[in-house]
């Protein structure tokens, strides 16, 4: 499964909202109905940590400025009011079928 | 502390192998299934391999599929990379990372600092 985010580059101004978008090449839904989409976010010289999973929901401890929707093959993440430690690159990543596939990331960082 | 600690990277010349190892602590390691993802520096992740919590599960990306082997010891909290015909474009960082779902793979909620492979001669 092959996926694409968009955009590649996103710059933001903190206190504005921000918009990422991820499509899979088939549908991502799984036998139970679960959309087979997480979001992750690999801040600079950090490892990745995990946004949000099955498309929209959010993982422990992450501010609920983030927000993911979508289904099928078109992906959303949201961040609602952008601050400066949301610099980074975010990657999507589907789980329905391995081999396990990441888009291509997209970084985002302050006007 | 929940953590998990990789080792095992290093210089390697070309068709030469490598053992990458993962320790885990702070949870219940034979609860999750776990992972190693890859990733050149600069660039994007790449998930290599990924195992269920009994070892019946396991897959590999099609670029180390016969060359890599993933493996576990639940005793000893511990993942395990075997790498061999290693080629310059495995030179990467590589994670370990934990599961959400013990059997199947549906993401992942911790990862490790990383290990580094270098293949060249």
């Amino acid at each position: 499964i092959v996926m694409t985010q968009s955009p590649l580059s996103l710059p933001v101004t903190p206190g504005e909202p921000a918009s990422i978008s991820c499509r899979s090449n088939q549908s991502l839904v799984d036998n139970k109905g679960y959309n087979c989409l997480d979001w992750y976010l690999q801040k600079p010289g950090q490892s990745p940590h995990l946004l949000i999973y099955l498309a929209s929901n959010r993982a422990s401890g992450v501010p609920d400025r983030f927000s993911g929707s979508g289904s099928a093959t078109d992906f959303t993440l949201k961040i609602s009011r952008v601050e400066a430690e949301d610099v980074g690159v975010y990657y999507c990543m589907q789980t329905l079928q391995t081999p396990l596939t990441f888009g291509g990331g997209t970084k985002v960082e302050i006007k | 502390e929940v953590q998990l600690v990789e080792s095992g990277g290093g210089l390697v010349q070309p068709g030469r192998s490598l053992r990458l190892s993962c320790v885990a602590s702070g949870f219940t390691f034979d609860d999750h299934a776990m992972h190693w993802v890859r990733q050149v520096p600069g660039k994007g992740l790449e998930w290599v391999s990924g195992i269920g919590w009994s070892s019946d599960n396991i897959a590999y990306a099609d670029s180390v599929r016969g060359r890599f082997t993933i493996s576990r010891d639940n005793a000893k909290n511990s993942l395990y990379l075997q790498m061999k015909s290693l080629r310059p474009e495995d030179s990467a960082l590589y994670f370990c990372v934990r599961d959400r779902n013990s059997f199947h793979f549906y993401g992942m909620d911790l990862w490790g600092q990383g290990t580094t492979v270098a293949v060249s001669s």
